[in-house]
């Protein structure tokens, strides 16, 4: 089965720090740039950090760089998210999703295709 | 940062109507916009891209449309399953970005 599964999520105190792990099965991991996403109790959707597929290539949202890290292990189809320094707003389920680019009429667009069921992180004293 | 803006922000509509979100970009993302669709407790679920490309496997009757800074998905007969709330997200730009999220309700 082609899928994402998160695990590692939990219940930290501020200043702390966690590591999430996202295991891909199904399909070939290294070929694929993955992300993650998280969402906020009741809000919506944020995108937190991107990694290429060979990992060379990496992006942060403002609101977590220098604390969070993105990292990948393609020999054991793994993506991990490090995160430290952890704040009450980065309360959130975290998701990992798969980017997956497709092309039309001769442009290349770039959709988050799979998506795991999503670990929650809760940081509070 | 390219910001989204949904509206309406909710809406209650009938089984077998049509419903219109919108979506509109800060500025020009070409058609680098893909929609969303999440059910409560799930994980959201790919719908539309490319602005009006239909995903694998959804429905006909969820279509998109638009370019530059305007965009719209449209369900064009509403069913008891498209109960959820639904985003549009860009991938013009670093950093990638959502729209802050439509929620339909079925009266």
């Amino acid at each position: 089965e082609v899928q994402l599964v998160e695990s590692g999520g939990g219940l930290v105190k501020p200043g702390g720090s966690l590591r999430l792990s996202c295991e891909a099965s199904g399909f070939t991991f290294r070929n694929y740039s993955i992300n993650w996403v998280r969402q906020a109790p009741g809000k919506g959707l944020e995108w937190v950090s991107s990694i290429t597929s060979s990992g060379s290539y990496i992006d942060y949202a403002d609101s977590v760089k220098g604390r969070f890290t993105i990292s990948r292990d393609n020999a054991k189809n793994s993506l991990y998210l490090q995160m430290s320094s952890l704040r009450a707003e980065d309360t959130a389920v975290y998701y990992c999703a798969r980017g997956h680019p497709i092309w039309v009429a001769e442009l290349l667009f770039d959709t988050f295709d799979l998506w795991g069921q999503g670990t929650l992180v809760t940081v509070s004293p | 940062d390219i910001q989204l803006t949904q509206s309406p922000s909710s809406l209650s509509a009938s089984v077998g109507d049509r419903v219109t979100i919108t979506c509109r970009a800060s500025q020009s993302i070409r058609s680098y916009l893909n929609w969303y669709q999440q059910k409560p407790g799930k994980a959201p679920k790919l719908l539309i891209y490319a602005a009006s490309s239909l995903q694998g496997g959804v429905p006909s009757r969820f279509s998109g449309g638009g370019s530059g800074t305007d965009f719209t998905l449209t369900i064009s007969s509403l069913q008891p399953e498209d109960f959820a709330t639904y985003y549009c997200q860009q991938s013009y730009s670093i950093p990638l970005g959502f729209g802050g999220g439509t929620k339909v309700e079925i009266k």
